[in-house]
């Protein structure tokens, strides 16, 4: 299986700082149509996962711009314009170019 | 707006068995592939099963293939997991996620998530 790893494990943010958070994958997730299927997902304390980024850089329905998505092959980034209260949470990179599925083990995005 | 609903978690002792079910409204069931994505109390993320829209295709990730079966009954928009012989290590919030009907884009919403706990 393709192993995700994200860092840092934890990312201590000031509101209205910018924040980074980094995913690399033991394979290219270049696919054979040539997509890149690579995803974030933010979980908020005692919420179920949301979606906020697939195929790299595409965000979804009602995910605030401030979110925004890069990379491409192995190394890919989730990077926030400017960290709100709302923010805090564990956020996940997923890859679904290769079968299973597979997650990040996550990172804890959290006030200073 | 997309609801998905999942039952039937709780406690069971190893070995034994339960039936989680998931009830979805706001959309077409019939069309969209679906999946069980499980996380234990504090860890990460995992994939455990998916079913195509007709179930015509199934998938188990390692650590449940043969222990447990996903379904689901697309009059009753419902999806189901048949968990057997559960062990400790398969306590976890239980996740039924939606895709989003384009090849590879998983994932796009998911439920509220029901606890299993496997402990004597």
């Amino acid at each position: 299986d393709v192993v995700m790893t994200q860092s840092p494990f934890s990312l201590p943010v000031t509101l209205g700082q910018p924040a980074s958070i980094s995913c690399r994958s033991t394979q290219s997730l270049v696919y054979s149509d040539g997509n890149t299927y690579l995803s974030w997902f933010q979980q908020r304390p005692g919420q179920s996962p949301r979606r906020l980024i697939y195929k790299v850089s595409n965000r979804d329905s009602g995910v605030p711009d401030r979110f925004s998505g890069s990379g491409s092959g192995t190394d890919f980034t989730l990077k926030i314009s400017r960290v709100e209260a709302e923010d805090v949470g564990v956020y996940y990179c997923m890859q679904g170019t290769h079968w299973p599925p597979t997650f990040g083990q996550g990172t804890k995005v959290e006030i200073k | 707006e997309v609801q998905l609903v999942e039952s039937g978690g709780g406690l069971v002792k190893p070995g034994g068995s339960l039936r989680l079910s998931c009830a979805a409204s706001g959309f077409t069931f019939s069309t969209y592939s679906i999946n069980w994505v499980r996380q234990a109390p504090g860890k990460g993320l995992e994939w455990v099963s998916a079913i195509s829209s007709r179930s015509d295709y199934i998938y188990y990730a390692d650590s449940v293939k043969g222990r447990f079966t996903i379904s689901r009954d697309n009059v009753k928009n419902s999806l189901y997991l048949q968990m057997n012989s559960l062990r400790a290590e398969d306590t976890a919030f239980y996740y039924c996620v939606r895709d989003n009907g384009a090849a590879r884009d998983y994932f796009q919403h998911w439920g509220q998530g029901t606890l299993v706990t496997v402990s004597s």
